[in-house]
């Protein structure tokens, strides 16, 4: 699986949109981009995942550059409940030898301020 | 519906001991994975089970061991508990692997080794 390069910490006003970047510059065609968040002491919690298009769920934006070495996770509206460690995780589809492992990076530490 | 269930959520051994967490993964889901998370190593992958068979080990050693029963619980085992081994301990489950299937976490066993 590709390596992911994210900011060690970043700040963001409660309101405000937070913008989380990611690189993967060595990310292969077929691997996807999936972003996990762990808030303090509880199990990481699944945000949203693509391939190759931008994607929008009800929890946040995914935004993957056209060469997808890069890409950026965007929580429209932050909340202090979203103070949290955000993964960005590039993954080969689940098979052969790599059904349930997702290689963990440091992670980016979001804090919202009031 | 229910989410992934880990049981004991803390618990206490000396070294020496030996010690036995319990996952019971989402109704319907085939797929258990194992994740240690300590503050030097972040999260790391243990091992993944699907359909009662392991399917893709970390790099831990022996002493920690796995099983998955017929109705999809897994239990993991750590045998001649050694001080590093104080962590919290993640299982998640997925459905069919294929594709780009999500992981959900349970809120994992805090494991303090005294």
């Amino acid at each position: 699986d590709a390596k992911t390069t994210q900011p060690t910490s970043m700040d963001c006003a409660e309101g405000r949109a937070a913008n989380l970047p990611c690189n993967h510059s060595t990310i292969s065609g077929n691997e996807y981009v999936y972003w996990y968040r762990q808030i303090h002491s509880q199990g990481p919690q699944y945000i949203i995942h693509g391939l190759k298009n931008n994607e929008t769920n009800e929890m946040a934006s995914l935004i993957i550059t056209e060469d997808r070495k890069s890409s950026t996770l965007i929580l429209p509206h932050a909340t202090l409940r979203d103070t949290a460690v955000y993964y960005c995780i590039v993954r080969r589809p689940a098979g052969g030898t790599s059904y349930g492992k997702l290689t963990f990076g440091q992670g980016t530490i979001l804090t919202v301020h009031p | 519906k229910a989410g992934v269930t880990q049981t004991p959520r803390y618990l206490i051994k000396t070294r020496g001991q030996q010690v036995t967490l319990s996952c019971s993964p989402i109704s319907g889901h085939r797929s258990v994975s194992w994740y240690q998370q300590t503050p030097g190593q972040g999260l790391q992958f243990l091992f993944e089970y699907f359909s009662e068979t392991q399917r893709n080990k970390g790099n831990f050693p022996g002493r920690f061991s796995g099983r998955q029963f017929s109705n999809s619980r897994s239990e993991m085992n750590v045998s001649t508990l050694e001080l590093g081994d104080s962590a919290l301990y993640l299982c998640a489950s997925s459905d069919q692997p294929g594709g780009a299937n999500v992981l959900t976490f349970g809120a994992g066993s805090r494991l303090t080794v005294l």
